[in-house]
């Protein structure tokens, strides 16, 4: 049974692109959590969704970054005009009942570099 | 204040010893406090976790202290091994949340 997948492992984007990273979570699991995690720092919560919908976005920054979890496919998070202070890594995580109570699985995650 | 301030940044221990990791927190509303180990290049792995209404849980070498009228808990490594050099990440969350707030992290290594 596969964990959580995350691709890419490794992100390098200049400045000004878009850059799109994506999880598909554990088989059986609806909810999909993403987390940044700058150098030296703890994880930060960005988004919450479930199939179709976004649930919480709280810890989104309001402009460049958008998520999505389709019916069919993957979650993508997605940020445009990339700038160098996006430069983190990224985790998702999956639950197969809202919430940490159960038990996140986080991925590998994907590192970001914005040159 | 939705805030988990976890301390210290770095530790080192020698193989055999305990090694004690310390969060506090703010926000009496939170009810969940688990601990996560990250390895380089890994996703953080929940370890432990714990409720307020007890005060200790252990799980093997593993175990957490919890006072509630402090506001803080620790994690307690016993007989530390090597294999436990990671980063450990202490985190809460509370009843309806769907996300956890977690502290900035401590790297340990553990000197064989």
């Amino acid at each position: 049974n596969a964990g959580v997948m995350q691709n890419p492992r490794h992100l390098v984007r200049r400045r000004g692109q878009e850059a799109r990273l994506r999880c598909s979570p554990m088989k059986g699991h609806s909810h999909v959590y993403w987390y940044r995690q700058l150098p030296e720092e703890g994880l930060k919560f960005m988004v919450y969704l479930q199939k179709e919908n976004i649930i919480d976005e709280s810890g989104m920054p309001k402009e460049r970054f958008s998520a999505e979890f389709p019916k069919e496919g993957p979650s993508i998070l997605r940020i445009q005009q990339v700038v160098r202070g996006d430069s983190a890594a990224y985790f998702c995580a999956s639950s197969r009942t809202g919430g940490p109570y159960g038990g996140y699985t986080f991925g590998s995650g994907t590192r970001l570099t914005v040159v | 204040q939705q805030q988990v301030k976890q301390s210290p940044q770095s530790l080192i221990v020698q193989k055999g010893g305990i090694s004690i990791i310390n969060c506090a927190y703010e926000n009496t509303a939170f009810d969940y406090f688990p601990w996560y180990q990250q390895f380089p290049g890994k996703g953080p792995a929940l370890l432990i976790a714990i409720r307020p209404d007890v005060s200790e849980k252990k799980e093997g070498r593993f175990t957490i202290s919890f006072n509630k009228s402090a506001k803080q808990f620790s994690l307690h490594i016993m007989d530390s091994q090597p294999g436990d050099s990671a980063t450990y990440f202490c985190a809460a969350s509370w009843g309806g949340a769907q996300k956890l707030v977690f502290g900035q992290g401590t790297r340990l290594t553990i000197n064989p």
